[in-house]
């Protein structure tokens, strides 16, 4: 069975460009979380889907937002793009997203912003 | 709300010597707790994961972690380590109400081996 797959895999942008991140989550798996990894904040959460809808939100600003489609796939979108949000984008993915499932996480993205 | 800490930044230690990375956690009901191992560029890779039953739970690459509620702590050890052990290590605490679907980790322990 392939793994959690995010596109791309490397992204550099510049202040104020919005970027777009693609998440294909294990065949059968209908839960999608989203993670932001930075060296001062560490993993934080950013939102969770489950069939197309948003379950959970963490608390990052409205710039950014997320998506999911019928066939699980979930894009996240960050508008405006501050310097501070330079981070590995980690994507996940679970069975039907109980705490007591298993996560599964992608490779991430790397996003840099100059 | 849950919690995590990881108390040491960074742990040295000699190949095949034996490892215990600490893990204290802050929860108010019953805690889901996880091991996720990251290698350098890497996602992260479920070591381990505790819901219940046994406070000793294995998990891959040999190793082990004891849940001890009076403690609240889940504390991850390996008997001997080796080379390939060195790299991040977070420990992370689930919810368990459904819609609260969230992981929340600890600020990791980097682990460095030393031949």
């Amino acid at each position: 069975k392939a793994g959690v797959t995010q596109t791309p895999r490397y992204l550099i942008k510049t202040r104020g460009q919005q970027v777009t991140l693609s998440c294909s989550p294990i065949s059968g798996h209908r839960s999608v979380s989203w993670y932001q990894q930075t060296p001062g904040q560490g993993l934080q959460f950013l939102f969770e889907y489950f069939s197309e809808t948003q379950r959970n939100k963490g608390n990052f600003p409205g710039r950014f937002s997320g998506r999911q489609f019928s066939n699980s796939r979930s894009e996240m979108n960050v508008s405006t793009l501050e310097l501070g949000d330079s981070a590995l984008y980690l994507c996940a993915s679970s069975s039907i997203g109980l705490a007591a499932d298993t996560q599964y996480f992608g490779p991430g993205t790397r996003l840099t912003v100059l | 709300a849950q919690s995590v800490t990881q108390p040491d930044i960074h742990i040295t230690v000699s190949e095949g010597a034996s490892l215990e990375l600490r893990c204290n956690y802050s929860y108010g009901a019953t805690p889901y707790l996880f091991w996720y191992v990251q290698s350098p560029g890497q996602g992260l890779q479920l070591l381990l994961k505790y819901f219940s039953g046994d406070t000793l739970v294995q998990g891959i690459k040999g190793f082990e972690a004891e849940f001890k509620r009076s403690q609240s702590s889940f504390n991850l050890r390996k008997p001997s380590v080796h080379w390939s052990d060195a790299a991040e290590y977070f420990c992370a605490v689930g919810g368990s109400n459904f819609g609260n679907e969230k992981l929340t980790f600890g600020t990791g322990t980097r682990l460095t081996i030393i031949p």
